[in-house]
């Protein structure tokens, strides 16, 4: 069990740029998460996936934003057009569907856009 | 919808003192209730959850937290505190009828002096 993974750890890119995120959850589990945490505040629901279907997206997700599952293991997390309101922590976080059982987080992906 | 209040922005303990980190919640289905760990840069760590049975559940590093229905309360505790016990402590529920993500407290800073 190696764990969450989320790469790259920080990213600064300068607004209006595009960045992409990664996430490999912890192998045998097929319900991965993503979350947004700004300076302050608890973590903030975005989506989620159940193996390749993405069964709920949050209403923080604008259009802008966009997360994908195309084999039902890792996932990516792409912000189009970045704006200086998107700096913030993007966590990944895995499970099984069992909702008994815990949910995992990564070391989450720092976004600073200036 | 469900909700987690932390009603404490900060909790400071002396080192060696009991400690308690409140949390109140309100979900419609069955409370599946968690506790995280946050040290600075850092990802989520798991320390303890609530799903059913014994109200008084124990976790990692000599955390407890104490389930109470009446009250809708999750409070975490720990007999002694430990300077590096300071960090930021979330409390979420995570609902078995709404696709299991976790919906966050806002934390509650933890500082722990020698």
């Amino acid at each position: 069990d190696t764990g969450v993974s989320q790469d790259p750890r920080h990213k600064i890119t300068k607004r209006g740029q595009n960045v992409t995120f990664r996430c490999d959850p912890i192998s045998e589990h097929n319900r991965l998460y993503w979350y947004r945490q700004t300076l302050g505040q608890g973590p903030e629901f975005l989506t989620y996936f159940q193996n390749e279907a993405q069964l709920e997206k949050s209403r923080l997700l604008s259009d802008r934003f966009s997360a994908e599952r195309p084999k039902g293991s890792f996932s990516t997390l792409e912000i189009q057009r970045t704006e200086q309101g998107d700096s913030a922590m993007y966590l990944c976080a895995s499970s099984s569907p069992d909702v008994q059982r815990s949910i995992y987080f990564g070391e989450g992906s720092w976004l600073t856009v200036v | 919808a469900q909700s987690v209040a932390q009603p404490e922005d900060q909790v400071n303990v002396a080192e060696g003192n009991p400690l308690t980190v409140k949390c109140t919640y309100s979900v419609s289905g069955n409370p599946y209730l968690f506790w995280y760990v946050q040290y600075p840069n850092r990802g989520l760590q798991f320390l303890l959850k609530y799903i059913t049975g014994d109200n008084l559940v124990k976790g990692s590093y000599g955390f407890e937290a104490e389930f109470n229905k009446s009250q809708t309360s999750f409070h975490l505790k720990k007999p002694s505190a430990l300077v590096s016990d300071s960090a930021l402590y979330f409390c979420a529920v995570r609902d078995g009828n709404q696709g299991g993500k976790l919906i966050f407290g806002q934390g509650t800073e933890l500082s722990v002096k020698p």
